[in-house]
């Protein structure tokens, strides 16, 4: 059964660091991988979806990278801002009894201090 | 730019009171799903439809749980009779495809709370 994890759990740094969070799934049977940002009692907002086939993407400030092999994601964050407090979550996209189906992690929780 | 939308956004009941979350997913998509989220915990599958049938079911979705399309446009996620660990938030999400490299879009949740 697939997991997925998140570490760190919480992170809280100064403004203008740049930072990393990690993701880590037990199957390297996937599909590809999201990156959400979800904001206190809020939706989740996409960031970026890698597919199996590639290495990384790039928006903006952020930059994915994704090792399906040794099972783990990394999300860079440059120059973070206190906006970008949030929970981040990844989650992977696998073959189910008959559905494509995302499976999340359990989220960094990052609060960037000003 | 097309986004799927739900309603209500917080819905409040008392145990054992049927419920019903709105879903009105991106027009040309086929594919639907519902997720939740307990407070503090993971985003969970529950159910995927396509075709006017559950595609795909966790084990979370039991026999208190139904899914509809019941028109052109609008999906539904039904709750029997809820019981007080049914709180959460509930994400419907929709995909044009079931193909793994589409991406599925999700809606901005409904808070459920039952008392």
């Amino acid at each position: 059964k697939q997991e997925v994890t998140q570490i760190p759990a919480a992170l809280s740094v100064p403004e203008g660091e740049n930072l990393v969070l990690n993701c880590s799934f037990t199957d390297s049977a996937i599909y590809n991988l999201q990156w959400f940002r979800q904001d206190p009692g809020k939706g989740l907002t996409s960031l970026l979806l890698i597919q199996s086939s590639q290495r990384e993407q790039t928006s903006g400030r952020l930059n994915a990278s994704l090792d399906k092999s040794s099972g783990r994601s990394t999300l860079y964050i440059a120059a973070s801002q206190p906006g970008d407090s949030a929970t981040y979550l990844c989650a992977v996209r696998e073959r189910g009894s008959g559905t494509y189906k995302y499976i999340f992690g359990t989220g960094t929780r990052l609060k960037v201090l000003a | 730019e097309p986004e799927v939308t739900q309603t209500p956004s917080h819905q409040v009941t008392q145990m054992g009171q049927e419920v019903i979350l709105r879903c009105v997913p991106i027009s040309n998509h086929l594919y639907f799903y519902w997720y939740r989220q307990i407070l503090g915990q993971k985003v969970e599958f529950l159910v995927s439809f396509y075709n006017n049938e559950i595609s795909e079911k966790s084990e979370i979705f039991d026999d208190q749980f139904s899914v509809e399309r019941p028109d052109g446009s609008n999906f539904t996620l039904k709750i029997r009779s809820t019981k007080l660990e049914d709180s959460a938030m509930y994400f419907c999400a929709s995909s044009q495809t079931d193909v793994p490299y589409n991406e599925q879009f999700f809606g901005p949740g409904t808070r459920l709370t039952v008392l």
